[in-house]
């Protein structure tokens, strides 16, 4: 994988329903991998960087887990809120460069 | 008050025009970069520099140019605007600590190009 990928696209969970999403990433050179919360008409957030294999990271209801070896990390979100629902962004940083995927879209249904 | 600043939140302009967009940072951060974000695309990356004398292009640089004026302040410009460039754009600070590089977003501006 040379690219950051990122899936699904787009997901719809029912309110107080838990979810994850998946994010591939090269394994090669790795140093570290970005997840970010973005909400609607505001800028990208971070919500995590985790570097090592195994690492695992939790704040609140959501968590990451990271496994460097096989490039990829999932997210969860344990009974999803509506203040949620939210483009969530994974970015891998190797060889000094940045490369986002392009998010997972987060729906929360009442 | 913002720790990353844009001006302005949102242009439009015609096809043909130059436009400047600004960004300011109050973090301290050397590291400062552009993004456009397209619906479907993701954010791309279009310069980025990691102090006042480095510039770097990213993925998609042409059409654009940048000037880093200070180590807060960092400019993109495009010196004939098309409609194709027509997007979200975001400025973004780091500090990289020799491990990794969690990326401080602006606001964003809103650019049209009719």
């Amino acid at each position: 994988i040379l690219n950051v990928e990122q899936s699904p696209q787009s997901l719809h969970v029912q309110e107080g329903d838990s979810t994850n999403f998946t994010c591939s990433f090269p394994s090669s050179n790795f140093y570290a991998l970005h997840w970010y919360r973005w909400e609607t008409a505001k800028s990208p957030e971070a919500l995590f960087v985790m570097t090592l294999n195994g690492d695992e990271k939790k704040k609140g209801q959501i968590s990451a887990t990271l496994n460097t070896k096989e490039g990829y990390s999932y997210l969860y979100i344990k009974g999803s809120q509506p203040e949620d629902s939210a483009t969530y962004l994974c970015a891998s940083y190797r060889d000094d460069k940045i490369i986002f995927g392009k998010g997972t879209r987060l729906h929360i249904l009442p | 008050d913002a720790d990353v600043t844009q001006t302005p939140r949102n242009r439009i302009t015609k096809t043909g025009k130059r436009i400047m967009l600004e960004c300011s940072q109050t973090k301290g951060h050397d590291r400062m970069y552009w993004y456009r974000q397209d619906p479907g695309l993701g954010l791309r990356l279009i310069y980025y520099s990691f102090d006042v004398k480095d510039i770097n292009k990213g993925e998609i640089s042409d059409g654009y140019s940048v000037s880093r004026q200070a180590q807060a302040k960092f400019s993109l410009s495009l010196e004939s605007a098309i409609p194709n460039q027509t997007a979200l754009y975001f400025c973004a600070t780091s500090e990289y600590n020799g491990r990794y590089n969690e990326q401080f977003f602006g606001p964003g501006t809103r650019l049209t190009v009719l």
